[in-house]
């Protein structure tokens, strides 16, 4: 079946401009996790949406950052004035409520000139 | 909190030789443990997983045994392949409701025909 979808693949921007960054989990995976991953670096974790719900906005780095569900589906991720160090790939993951195991998306990687 | 150390990489190979690459974690409670792998130009995808002490692992001829004594979850492969090339992650997951992995920094492994 299908599996986590992202797009755009690739985003290139300006410094200061806004950028979304779309999530599409599996049908019927009601989590959803958002994660940056900078050169070198782990994972880092962003926010978990439970539903339309997001009990855990913890990782978010800054204000400039904001997230979105809607419908129990897709999810935005929206960063707005973005910086230089923004620059990574952010990747989005699913899974079935109660369980551990996570399935990824391929991932969005994000440039800021 | 929760952490997780893994070996540092680059890990380079000659194809058929033995993999070992180490992880260590710190957790409160009975964590899960995970393997993720990511091959070039994908998103994570989950290699094996244990969920108890004494539990081992495995997939695709890899293997990991969660060892509770010495907070360990070591991956190891008799013998690596060119396609094995990626980079390994290890996890756990905290037991709660949202399951928010804690991922080590990842290791690089390079296998060489």
């Amino acid at each position: 079946g299908a599996g986590v979808s992202q797009s755009p693949s690739n985003k290139v921007t300006e410094k200061g401009k806004d950028v979304e960054l779309r999530c599409d989990p599996i049908s019927g995976h009601t989590a959803l996790y958002w994660y940056r991953q900078s050169l070198g670096q782990g994972l880092e974790f962003l926010i978990y949406f439970q539903g339309n719900s997001a009990p855990d906005k913890s990782g978010l780095p800054s204000d400039r950052f904001s997230a979105e569900r809607t419908g129990g589906s897709v999810s935005t991720l929206t960063i707005q004035r973005t910086q230089q160090e923004d620059s990574a790939v952010y990747l989005c993951a699913s899974s079935r409520s109660g369980q551990e195991t996570q399935y990824f998306g391929p991932g969005t990687r994000l440039l800021v000139l | 909190g929760d952490s997780v150390t893994q070996m540092e990489g680059p890990v380079t190979l000659s194809e058929e030789a033995f993999l070992t690459i180490n992880c260590t974690y710190t957790a409160t409670g009975y964590p899960s443990l995970f393997w993720y792998v990511q091959y070039p130009g994908e998103g994570l995808q989950l290699l094996l997983k244990a969920t108890k002490a004494d539990d081992k692992g495995s997939n695709k001829g890899f293997e990991a045994t969660y060892r509770k004594e010495t907070t360990s979850f070591h991956l190891e492969k008799g013998s690596v392949q060119v396609s094995d090339s990626a980079v390994y992650f290890c996890a756990l997951s905290s037991s709660g409701g949202s399951y928010i992995p804690t991922f080590g920094r990842g290791t690089s492994l390079i296998v060489h025909p």
